[in-house]
């Protein structure tokens, strides 16, 4: 049974970066997308990024100039970068797999404060 | 511009059946989707892959009481005998031109 297990700090002040990483159990690594989402509290969804399994990186436009997403394939894992953050990043950030997110992290609440 | 549409809110009655729907924007309808549901303080869990032609793959432990359907650019989750876990959260989603999310449909059991 595949299963993504994600970690990284949960707070954090403004300006701050962001770090977060997914690792991946139970399946293969290779041949597959993976992706960074989050959701704020009480509202919906909002894909970050993904890297794909030719090695691309794709993020949402609305972040692409504060967010890199990297992979260890020798861990089976991938991270997240977000740097400069802002209140407004406060949310539970999630790892998925392939285009339609077949499999999801436990998420991670990051909460930015003074 | 690739836009998936919900409805906010639906409500069913415990035993009954639904049927949520998301819509495809204009010039998209050949697009695949996804459902998720979101059970409250919970994170997202996938339901099944739904393709234009009304095919779908269902997620790992997926009851048969979840079944999708496709009309053109619509989409549809129903959920039959419904229980009270079914309230929820549910959420399409499609890519291809980037990633999308609808804004989810909240469930409510009556």
């Amino acid at each position: 049974q595949v299963q993504l297990q994600q970690w990284g700090a949960g707070l954090l002040k403004p300006s701050e970066t962001l770090s977060l990483t997914c690792a991946v159990y139970g399946g293969s690594f290779s041949g597959y997308n993976w992706n960074w989402i989050r959701q704020p509290p009480g509202k919906g969804l909002e894909w970050i990024g993904e890297i794909n399994q030719s090695g691309i990186i794709n993020y949402n436009p609305s972040l692409k100039s504060r967010v890199t997403i990297s992979v260890d394939t020798s861990k089976d894992q991938f991270s997240l970068r977000l740097r400069s953050v802002t209140a407004a990043d406060t949310a539970v950030y999630y790892c998925a797999r392939q285009n339609w997110f077949d499999f999801w992290g436990q998420g991670t609440l990051v909460t930015v404060s003074s | 511009q690739l836009v998936l549409t919900q409805s906010p809110s639906a409500s069913a009655s415990l035993g009954a059946s639904v049927k949520l729907t998301c819509t495809l924007s204009s010039g998209h309808r050949s697009y695949a989707i996804a459902w998720h549901q979101q059970q409250p303080e919970k994170g997202p869990r996938f339901l099944m892959k739904l393709n234009s032609d009304g095919s779908h793959t269902k997620g790992d432990g997926i009851p048969d009481r979840f079944s999708g359907s496709s009309s053109g650019a619509e989409r549809y989750l129903t959920i039959s005998s419904l229980q009270s876990d079914d309230e929820a959260d549910y959420y399409c989603q499609t890519w291809g031109s980037g990633v999308m999310f609808g804004g989810g449909t909240k469930l409510t059991v009556l």
